[in-house]
């Protein structure tokens, strides 16, 4: 069974910051995704990873995948208020006939970015 | 291009009852899959459908169902309602999982069962 570890699970940072979650996966997977949600809202998608050493960023955020080491990490930089929101990474295993399983979330990351 | 959309985005039943909840996906996109989030549970995995058929279901129930139309449309239907399947219902939809899994949720729809 397809496990999926964030940490820390709540952050409370200042602005102007640097900080990191972590997202550990127990089964060999290559397709690794970033959500955010704010409260009341749906997901939305942040990025994509599909290969090991996989790295985008987009503004304050930067997400990179290790596959070997089954670990993503999404680091935020010079963090701002806006950020806040509860952060999701999620795994997916490809089947080799194609299409592939639902998604396996982590329990999230709630980040609060005080002025 | 017009996202994920999910009716109704707002449900109250009670125990015993039943209730179907629908999602069109994004335009050109043949995969739905359905997810229960709860604060105790989080994020799960329900069932995903392609081209009307059910490729992949989760660990829940057979009180929970859906099926998927012609065109992509999908719905899903709960049986004999419980206390604890209030959570919010999101629908995501994605091109085709075989590629790569990115998935587009939609508001979600909100179950209170009382």
């Amino acid at each position: 069974e397809l496990k999926v570890e964030q940490n820390p699970l709540f952050l409370s940072m200042q602005e102007g910051k640097n900080y990191t979650i972590y997202c550990n996966y127990s089964t060999t997977s290559d397709r690794l995704y970033w959500y955010r949600q704010d409260p009341g809202k749906s997901l939305e998608s942040l990025f994509v990873l599909l290969s090991n050493g996989a790295v985008k960023q987009e503004g304050r955020l930067m997400a990179s995948l290790d596959t070997k080491a089954r670990l993503s990490t999404l680091h935020i930089t010079a963090a701002v208020h806006d950020l806040s929101a509860t952060y999701f990474c999620a795994v997916d295993i490809e089947y080799s006939g194609g299409g592939a399983d639902g998604l396996t979330f982590g329990k999230g990351t709630h980040l609060i970015i005080q002025p | 291009k017009a996202g994920v959309t999910q009716t109704p985005r707002y449900l109250i039943k009670t125990r015993g009852q039943q209730v179907t909840l629908s999602c069109s996906p994004i335009s050109g996109h043949r995969s739905v899959s359905w997810y229960q989030q709860t604060p105790g549970q989080g994020l799960q995995f329900l069932f995903e459908y392609f081209s009307e058929t059910q490729r992949n279901k989760g660990n829940f129930p057979g009180r929970f169902s859906g099926r998927q139309f012609s065109n992509s449309r999908s719905e899903m239907n709960v049986s004999t309602l419980e206390l604890g399947d209030s959570a919010l219902y999101l629908c995501a939809s994605s091109l085709d999982p075989g590629d790569y899994n990115e998935q587009f949720f939609g508001p979600g729809t909100r179950l209170t069962v009382l």
